[in-house]
């Protein structure tokens, strides 16, 4: 199975500031990464798939790069809706892997 | 537009087997593969596997041998069957729709809690 790492585990930011997510695979994955959101107690929401293309609905703020093995997630400027849990997700061989998730907090 | 629901027990005893469903409402079960995830306590989420209205399957080879999936078109939901359970099967578990279009699961369950103990 490809393993997905993110880093770091976790992060405290205010609101306003610029939060970068970093996910790596174990082999290259070329674009086949998705991104989603988990507040407590509820089900993930996709945020960005094939690396970088932002799900309907989902702000702005939110980017994301990234092809083979290194991928980031960027809030450009962090709301408070924001403060939850994002993990990745490869999509390139079965069975699709998560990682384990960076928690963002607030300072 | 399409809402996922789990139901089945919250608890279930060890050597047992676990059985989930999962309604679809707001649309139509078919063209798309469904999906359930799990989540242990602090762990990443975990593919059991995924199944389309033909019947087709792919389980995670982890959970092949343990894991049945079914699908009814007429009731509009999909289920789960996870046999001789152990204490790590402990989890929430999600049904979810994957969008073969993104590669990814754009609609999901509010996810079940499944505890196995006696």
């Amino acid at each position: 199975d490809i393993q997905m790492t993110q880093s770091p585990t976790s992060l405290s930011a205010s609101v306003g500031d610029r939060v970068t997510i970093t996910c790596r695979a174990s082999q290259s994955i070329a674009t086949y990464l998705s991104w989603y959101q988990q507040k407590p107690g509820k089900a993930p929401k996709l945020l960005m798939y094939a690396a970088s293309t932002l799900q309907n609905g989902v702000p702005s703020r939110f980017s994301a790069s990234g092809s083979g093995t290194d991928f980031t997630l960027t809030i450009s400027s962090l709301q408070p809706d924001d403060f939850a849990t994002y993990s990745c997700q490869q999509s390139y061989s079965r069975p699709w892997t998560f990682g384990r998730g960076t928690r963002v907090e607030i300072k | 537009q399409v809402q996922l629901q789990e139901s089945g027990p919250g608890l279930v005893k060890p050597s047992e087997t676990l059985s989930l469903s999962c309604s679809v409402s707001g649309g139509s079960i078919g063209t798309y593969y469904w999906n359930w995830i799990r989540q242990s306590a602090g762990k990443e989420l975990e593919v059991i596997g995924r199944i389309h209205t033909t019947g087709n399957t792919i389980y995670n080879p982890s959970l092949k041998s343990r894991v049945t999936m079914s699908v009814d078109t007429f009731k509009n939901q999909f289920s789960l069957r996870l046999r001789s359970v152990t204490a790590a099967d402990s989890a929430i578990y999600y049904c979810a729709r994957e969008f073969t279009y993104v590669d990814a699961y754009d609609v999901w369950g509010q996810g079940t809690m499944v505890t196995v103990s006696s």
